[in-house]
């Protein structure tokens, strides 16, 4: 099993529409959790990142961490055009070895 | 140059080939990080380096030799690779252990292995 699942799509969906995006996991000890966007032919970018349980919201983005269920969500309100990308969601115990899930591909369409 | 740089953008060897990969981070970090991305699996990590001393190795094969001979650069000395090695190879560097899950990366060398 692996420690991070996460549906690598691809999704795509109308201009202004909600996305949701999610990852479940496997170890119960991770207590960090972040979501990196990685644009085509670059790296990926830390979009947001929350400490253990409940919500985080900036700007159109809200990260959500449930650790009963051992599922993390990203929420993406008004979705641009520009906001197509492949979004990765990753965790860790506190260490430097982050864990990141496959990657899911959005695609935004105007 | 701002942020973290890959050198070169693409590359092209043959299995008895050796090339090097560089990074150089501009950001005053401490902690330098090798990243494989292969096409439909999550990006995994390779090394970690803090201060120039190398403290992970995620049991990767002899044949990927780091080098990091100051805190603003990483290499990745390649030889004898397999085709299976062909991936993206992304360089990421951050503030320490405590700023680990805030880690900058650069762009990537696209490496091809035939």
């Amino acid at each position: 099993q692996k420690e991070v699942e996460q549906d690598p799509g691809p999704l795509s969906v109308p201009e202004g529409a909600i996305v949701s995006l999610n990852c479940t996991y496997s170890n119960s000890a991770f207590q960090y959790f972040m979501w990196y966007r990685q644009y085509s032919r670059k790296g990926p970018e830390l979009l947001m990142y929350t400490y253990s349980s409940g919500n985080k919201e900036d700007g159109r983005f809200t990260a959500q961490v449930d650790k009963s269920s051992k599922y993390i969500s990203l929420f993406i309100r008004d979705s641009q055009p520009s906001d197509s990308a492949t979004y990765l969601c990753a965790m860790n115990r506190g260490a430097q070895k982050l864990v990141f899930g496959q990657g899911t591909r959005l695609t935004i369409n105007p | 140059e701002t942020g973290v740089t890959q050198t070169p953008r693409h590359l092209v060897m043959g299995m008895t080939n050796k090339k090097s990969l560089k990074c150089e981070q501009h950001l005053g970090h401490n902690a330098m990080y090798w990243y494989k991305q292969s096409a439909k699996k999550p990006l995994e990590l390779m090394f970690v380096y803090n201060f120039k001393e190398q403290t992970e190795n995620n049991s990767v094969p002899s044949r990927f030799s780091p080098e990091c001979p100051n805190s603003s650069h990483l290499f990745l000395h390649l030889h004898t690779l397999q085709p299976e090695d062909s991936a993206l190879y992304l360089c990421a560097s951050s503030q320490g252990r405590l700023g680990a899950n805030e880690q900058f990366f650069g762009p990537g060398t696209r490496l091809t292995v035939l």
